[in-house]
């Protein structure tokens, strides 16, 4: 499974958009692009996943570049309780899921 | 409600002592595995299961066994062989397959100290 680099912490302002990165530069043909986040003492909760064409949900969007390197995971109105740790994995179809170390999000009133 | 519970929440143990913890679900789905999380860090798997009666290893196996007799459990035993077992373990299950979207569903976690 291909590695995924993230930055380790961002902020983000309570109500404004978080935008959180993640690089997967040796991504391959078949592998998805998932997100998780995990609230401090919690098991890890899914937000969304996708494959090449940008993915909305209720929760958020993920925006992929064409070249599959690299997406964005967008919470368009960050709220105190989006606070937590958000995990981007690539995965296989039927593959397991690793998770590296994430990035914290801090969003602040 | 369909979820995924995790048994005991909090666990203290000695060393030396084995220490079984708990998973079940009622999502009825095929999969289900066992992470282990320590302070500031990712999940890292311990084993995983696709169907009853098989059971593969992680990338952190050794000191652990699992079983997987039903469906719907897959209890994970912290031997005594596991030099630094204190850490938060999670249980999570899925569907599986090729074409199975790999969304996984998590317990809350079970926080093993070793005194």
């Amino acid at each position: 499974d291909a590695k995924t680099t993230q930055p380790p912490s961002m902020d983000c302002a309570e109500g404004r958009a978080a935008n959180l990165p993640c690089n997967h530069s040796t991504i391959s043909g078949n592998e998805y692009v998932y997100w998780y986040r995990q609230i401090h003492s919690q098991g890890p909760q899914y937000i969304i996943h996708g494959l090449k064409n940008n993915e909305t949900n209720e929760m958020a969007s993920l925006i992929i570049t064409e070249d599959r390197k690299s997406s964005t995971l967008i919470l368009p109105h960050a709220t105190l309780r989006d606070t937590a740790v958000y995990y981007c994995i690539v995965r296989v179809a039927g593959g397991k899921l690793i998770f590296g170390q994430g990035t914290e999000l801090s969003v602040k009133p | 409600d369909g979820g995924i519970t995790q048994s005991p929440k909090y666990l203290f143990r000695k060393e030396g002592q084995n220490v079984t913890l708990s998973c079940e679900q009622n999502l009825n789905h095929d999969a289900m595995y066992w992470y282990r999380q320590d302070p500031g860090q990712g999940l890292r798997l311990i084993y995983y299961s696709q169907i009853v009666n098989d059971f593969q290893k992680g990338d952190i196996a050794e000191g652990y066994s699992v079983s997987r007799e039903k469906k719907e459990s897959f209890p994970l035993t912290v031997t005594s062989a596991q030099k630094n077992p204190t850490a938060f373990y999670l249980c999570a299950s899925s569907y599986w397959g090729v074409h199975a979207a790999g969304e996984l569903f998590f317990g809350e976690g079970s926080r093993l100290t070793v005194l």
